[in-house]
């Protein structure tokens, strides 16, 4: 079955404790992408991978970093989580950058305390 | 910049009704247009497109949306509401002309729709 997959999918954690949220994807995808989803704002994009070793930011990006290393796989790291940065997660990928489709993830709901 | 507005952030309906979710848009170029669906503990999913060509778009589960251009506007309806389709919804839109090599999507805030029997 084509799918994102995301884990994990709740994660309760302590300031400054770093984690990291891993995606993975097995559509042969070249684009990956992060965005976070809080009350109000929507969706709105952390980072993006065009293809393997190709990141850039997007719209929210203090406080994340991200990998591609592997085509299937784009992980989301935060270093030193910061209360603010407790919402939901999601990856998405497409076939490529200039694809109008997205394939969504099922989601990581992070809570830092 | 683009930006999106989705008027109404809970929407309620009775089974059978109507559905009308409002999305307009404000880009100096009309852009790619779409409508997200996400079901209670799921990741979004593709609803419906606009791109190119006739004006009124059909999605899934009976959907559909139409872009018009003087209004700046890309209603989502459908005709009779069911209990399945109570979900949230986005609208999000893509420029025409891509920065770099990326179609970067800006989402609006999304509208609960509730769905009453």
């Amino acid at each position: 079955e084509a799918q994102v997959t995301q884990n994990p999918r709740y994660l309760i954690t302590v300031t400054g404790k770093k984690l990291t949220v891993t995606c993975s994807q097995n559509m042969n995808h070249e684009y990956m992408s992060w965005y976070r989803q809080d009350p109000g704002l929507g969706l709105r994009q952390i980072y993006y991978s065009m293809n393997v070793e190709v990141t850039d930011k997007g719209d929210v990006p203090e406080g994340y970093k991200v990998s591609r290393k592997e085509k299937r796989n784009f992980p989301l790291i935060l270093e030193s989580p910061s209360p603010n940065q407790t919402s939901l997660y999601f990856c998405a990928s497409s076939v490529t950058g200039l694809s109008y489709e997205q394939y969504f993830g099922p989601g990581t709901r992070l809570t830092v305390t | 910049a683009q930006s999106v507005t989705q008027l109404g952030s809970h929407v309620s309906v009775s089974e059978g009704a109507l559905v009308l979710l409002r999305c307009n848009y404000s880009s100096s170029v009309p852009p790619y247009l779409f409508w997200y669906v996400q079901y209670p503990n799921q990741g979004l999913q593709l609803l419906l497109k606009y791109t190119t060509g006739a004006t009124l778009v059909k999605g899934i589960n009976g959907f559909e949306a139409e872009f018009k251009k003087s209004e700046t506007s890309f209603h989502l309806t459908k005709p009779s509401a069911h209990m399945s389709d109570a979900a949230e919804y986005f609208c999000a839109v893509s420029p025409l002309i891509s920065s770099g090599s990326a179609r970067q999507l800006t989402f609006g805030s999304g509208t609960q729709l509730t769905v009453l029997p």
